[in-house]
């Protein structure tokens, strides 16, 4: 059964700094990894889309990772701003597209 | 090209009552997925459809259902209501292999 592991829960970093969130996943029969972002009480916007033949994608200032065979992937924020607080959730979808969630990564960026 | 619409964004109801959330796609999706999220539980699948018929279905009891619709909208009904589901509702529209939420639909159970 596909489980799918979010680390740290929660991060509080100064604004400027660049930052690292973790997801991992027991299973690395993908098809492939979604990154989304949830502001409070709001649904999720898709931020990077990553199939299962790919390394990386970029948007912007995020850059996605993905290693199959170590079950890990990676987003990457560059010179974070207050604006990108939210929790960041991962999810590893199958082949019968349906996702398998992290539990999110709550992330404060400090003015 | 208008995004996943969900309504309504919030809902009282009462224990034991039934509720019926709505969700309309992306125009050309065919897929549609409802997702609950508590605080609790986090994220979790509660069914999708494809083309009017439910292709994946997740761990919850047959109180909740759904349907798709001919134009691809669909609706979740949760029959004899707990408090316990209380939570976010949340519905995914796809073509392929990315989804896209709506905003979602707060449900409160008093």
């Amino acid at each position: 059964k596909q489980e799918v592991t979010q680390i740290p829960a929660a991060l509080s970093v100064p604004e400027g700094e660049n930052l690292v969130l973790n997801c991992s996943f027991t299973d690395s029969a993908i098809y492939n990894l979604q990154w989304f972002r949830q502001d409070p009480g709001k649904g999720l916007t898709s931020l990077l889309l990553i199939q299962s033949s790919q390394r990386e994608q970029t948007s912007g200032r995020l850059n996605a990772s993905l290693d199959k065979s170590s079950g890990r992937s990676t987003l990457y924020i560059a010179a974070s701003q207050p604006g990108d607080s939210a929790t960041y959730l991962c999810a590893v979808s199958d082949s019968n597209y349906q996702l398998i969630w992290g539990a999110g990564t709550k992330l404060i960026i400090k003015p | 090209k208008a995004g996943v619409t969900q309504t309504p964004r919030y809902l009282i109801k009462t224990r034991g009552q039934q509720v019926t959330l709505s969700c309309s796609p992306i125009s050309g999706h065919r897929s549609v997925s409802w997702y609950q999220q508590t605080p609790g539980q986090g994220l979790q699948f509660l069914f999708e459809y494809f083309s009017e018929t439910q292709r994946n279905k997740g761990n919850f009891p047959g109180r909740f259902s759904g349907r798709q619709f001919s134009n691809s909208r669909s609706e979740m009904n949760v029959s004899t209501l707990e408090l316990g589901d209380s939570a976010l509702y949340l519905c995914a529209s796809s073509e392929g292999t990315e989804a896209f939420f709506g905003q979602g639909t707060r449900l409160t159970v008093v």
